[in-house]
C-alpha cells in the first residue's frame, strides 16, 4: 500500500525567503505526483502536476522536482510571500487512486 | 474559468440518517471522485468513476457508500446509515481524458452526524 510522507510538518520563514517542501512515497510505481494548496476549511487547489516520465515542472515561483526511482519530490517556493502561507500537500496518483500526504503547514511571516 | 461545485457546503445529520452531497464536476471531465478529509487527518481518496461505472474504490468506501451520476451534470455520494465517524469535509473532483490528468477540487461539503 502507497504511504506518502512530507517532512517538515510545519514550518515559519520570514517574507521573501526560498523553501523547500519535501515529499517521499514508498511505491515508486506511479502514474503522476500532484501538489495542491489548501487554505484552513477550505478545498484544495491544484499546483503542479508531474507525470512520471518527467523530472520537473515550474509554475512561476514555484517549481516541483520528482525522482521517482528513490520515491521523492520536493516542491521549491521562490521568494516566499505572506499569501503562500498555506498548507501544502503532496498526493501521489497509482491506478486511479490518489494517496496524500498530511501536509506542511507553512507560515510566511512578513 | 470552470470548477468545481459542491452542496451544500455544510450539512447536520442524526447518526443513522441517509445524506446526499452533491457535486457538479468541471462540464467535459469524464473521471470523477470523491475524497473525504476527517479533522486533522490525511485527506483520503473514497471513489473513482468512469463511463457510469465505479473504476477504483478504497476500503473505507464500503456498502454503506453508493455513487451515481444521475444526468449529465450532478455527481452524488450516497452514505446509507450515517455514524458519528462519517463526520468529515468530503471532496469531489474531476479530471479530463484520463486519470492521469490534473484533479481539480471542489470546495467541500462538510458533514457532522450527531
Amino acid at each position: 500500500k502507497q504511504e506518502v510522507t512530507q517532512i517538515p510538518a510545519a514550518l515559519s520563514v520570514p517574507e521573501g525567503e526560498n523553501l523547500v517542501l519535501n515529499c517521499s512515497f514508498t511505491d515508486s510505481a506511479i502514474y503522476n505526483l500532484q501538489w495542491f494548496r489548501q487554505d484552513p476549511g477550505k478545498g484544495l487547489t491544484s499546483l503542479l502536476l508531474i507525470q512520471s516520465s518527467q523530472r520537473e515542472q515550474t509554475s512561476g515561483r514555484l517549481n516541483a522536482s520528482l525522482d521517482k526511482s528513490s520515491g521523492r519530490s520536493t516542491l521549491y517556493i521562490a521568494a516566499s510571500q505572506p499569501g503562500d502561507s498555506a498548507t501544502y500537500l503532496c498526493a501521489v496518483n497509482n491506478n486511479n487512486d490518489m494517496r496524500f500526504g498530511a501536509g506542511t503547514r507553512l507560515t510566511v511571516k512578513p | 474559468e470552470p470548477e468545481v461545485t459542491q452542496t451544500p457546503s455544510h450539512q447536520v445529520t442524526q447518526m443513522g440518517q441517509e445524506v446526499i452531497l452533491r457535486c457538479v464536476p468541471i462540464s467535459n471531465h469524464l473521471y470523477f471522485y470523491w475524497y473525504r478529509q476527517i479533522l486533522g487527518q490525511k485527506v483520503e481518496f473514497l471513489v473513482s468513476f468512469y463511463n457510469n461505472e465505479i473504476s477504483e474504490k478504497s476500503e473505507i468506501f464500503d456498502d454503506q457508500f453508493s455513487v451515481e451520476r444521475p444526468d449529465g451534470s450532478n455527481f452524488t455520494l450516497k452514505i446509507r446509515s450515517t455514524k458519528l465517524e462519517d463526520s468529515a469535509m468530503y471532496f469531489c473532483a474531476s479530471s479530463d481524458a484520463t486519470f492521469q490528468e490534473t484533479q481539480y477540487f471542489g470546495p467541500g461539503t462538510r458533514l457532522l452526524v450527531l
